[in-house]
């Protein structure tokens, strides 16, 4: 099993819908949480960090986590052609918590 | 303020020589990390370095890579002897102070090895 899992892509979603990303993770000290956003050819950028139960909303990106699920959310709303990127969970090692395990990401298009 | 720098963005070099990559982290980061992506693939966690600490190299893939922080600012990833399978981009990420904290990515290096 791997340490980090995410929704397999290409997400495809119509311009201005919801687009809905999930990330199940494995290891249950994990206490710290992001997305990263990653244009092809470019690095990856963080766009969100949540660390309580509960959602956590930044303009268009609503992070939600649940840990006793061992699950985390990001929902964009109002999705624009500008999105379309492949989104990387990350979670942080229990035992090692200086250091992230990433998810392989989700590859969105955003049709116009 | 700046972010994390990285150079060359790109390298090319021959199979067997040795390669040299740079990474400057954002100022008043503490910790420091590389990471390989190599084509299609997800972020293979090589090395960090957090102050003054032994670093935790558990990450590096062979012992023809290794890094160094001089000062607990710049670091260098060496790679000895590079193979065609060491092709792929190298990303830098600093962060406040390690533990459970953001990590901010560098551009990259593409190295390609021919």
């Amino acid at each position: 099993q791997k340490e980090v899992e995410q929704n397999s892509g290409p997400l495809s979603v119509p311009e201005g819908a919801i687009a809905s990303l999930n990330c199940t993770y494995s290891d249950r000290g994990s206490q710290s949480f992001f997305w990263y956003r990653q244009y092809s050819g470019k690095s990856p950028e963080l766009i969100m960090s949540i660390y309580s139960n509960g959602d956590k909303e930044d303009g268009r990106f609503t992070a939600q986590l649940n840990k006793a699920s061992q699950y985390v959310s990001l929902l964009i709303r109002d999705s624009q052609p500008s999105d379309s990127a492949t989104y990387l969970c990350a979670v942080n090692e229990g035992r090692r918590d200086y250091k992230l395990s990433f998810g392989a990401g989700t590859t969105v298009t955003v049709r116009a | 303020g700046a972010g994390v720098s990285q150079s060359p963005s790109n390298k090319v070099t021959e199979k067997g020589k040795d390669v040299e990559l740079r990474c400057d982290p954002i100022s008043g980061h503490t910790a420091l990390y590389w990471y390989r992506q190599s084509l299609g693939q997800g972020l293979e966690f090589l090395i960090y370095f957090q102050g003054n600490s032994a670093p935790d190299k558990s990450g590096l893939p062979s012992d023809r890579f290794s890094a160094e922080r001089t000062g607990g600012s710049v670091s260098t990833l060496t790679i000895q002897r590079t193979q065609q399978e060491d092709s792929a981009v190298y990303l830098c990420a600093s962060s406040p102070y390690g533990a459970r904290s953001e990590q901010f990515f560098g551009p990259g290096t593409r190295l390609t090895v021919l």
